[in-house]
């Protein structure tokens, strides 16, 4: 039982490239979460989905884009790197509320992105 | 939507002292309330949380406190020891989203 893992862990990207961010969770988990974390700013919501097939805007979702065509899956695009988008990202996974459960989130271990 | 303020920023105590970190939240409708524990380059790990309809939660030397007509909570840790120095976050979940405070750096002088 892995968790949540996300790939890659660090990547380096010149402006204007885009890369996908994988976030795979084998919890069996409804809901996925993609936030970006900067120093003195905690942890921003950028997208999220309730389910397979849906994904919804979290807090700061521009110049970003996701699909979750399984629910095991939830992937973080950046169509064209900002420098502005260098940050950690951590992606979550999360069970539905339901008797003795919180809806606790699961983090990965983070994926460091720098944009030159 | 939810907005969460979290103070101090940074907390410096020494080991054995207690540390009190505190958070407000805007939204009413906000449920769940949980603490979560970051160190160095690690991910952030749940260290306790509290719902709505609870007033305290204690687990050892932790506890968390909440106030939902102030729409305020806080994190207590007694007997401070060095491994409680990292990074602690409070959050407030409403619905699916689980919004965060900006964060308290706390270092245990030894």
């Amino acid at each position: 039982n892995a968790g949540v893992t996300q790939t890659p862990k660090f990547r380096v990207l010149k402006t204007g490239q885009s890369m996908t961010l994988l976030c795979a969770q084998d919890m069996n988990h409804e809901y996925m979460y993609w936030y970006r974390q900067d120093p003195g700013m905690g942890l921003r919501l950028i997208h999220y989905s309730v389910g397979e097939g849906t994904t919804a805007k979290g807090e700061v979702p521009d110049g970003y884009n996701v699909s979750r065509l399984k629910k095991q899956n939830f992937l973080l695009g950046l169509e064209s790197a900002a420098p502005s988008q260098t940050s950690v990202y951590f992606c979550a996974s999360s069970p539905t509320r339901s008797t003795g459960n919180t809806g606790e989130l699961f983090f990965g271990e983070g994926s460091r992105l720098t944009v030159l | 939507g939810e907005n969460v303020e979290q103070h101090p920023s940074t907390l410096s105590v020494q080991e054995g002292d207690s540390a009190v970190i505190k958070c407000t939240y805007s939204d009413s409708a906000s449920n769940y309330f949980p603490w979560y524990k970051q160190e160095l380059g690690k991910r952030p790990q749940l260290i306790i949380d509290i719902r709505s309809n609870v007033g305290e939660k204690k687990d050892q030397r932790i506890a968390v406190t909440l106030n939902k007509t102030a729409k305020h909570f806080s994190l207590h840790i007694t007997e401070t020891q060095p491994e409680d120095s990292a990074v602690y976050f409070c959050a407030a979940k409403n619905d699916y989203k689980l919004s965060f405070g900006a964060g308290t750096t706390v270092t245990v002088r030894a």
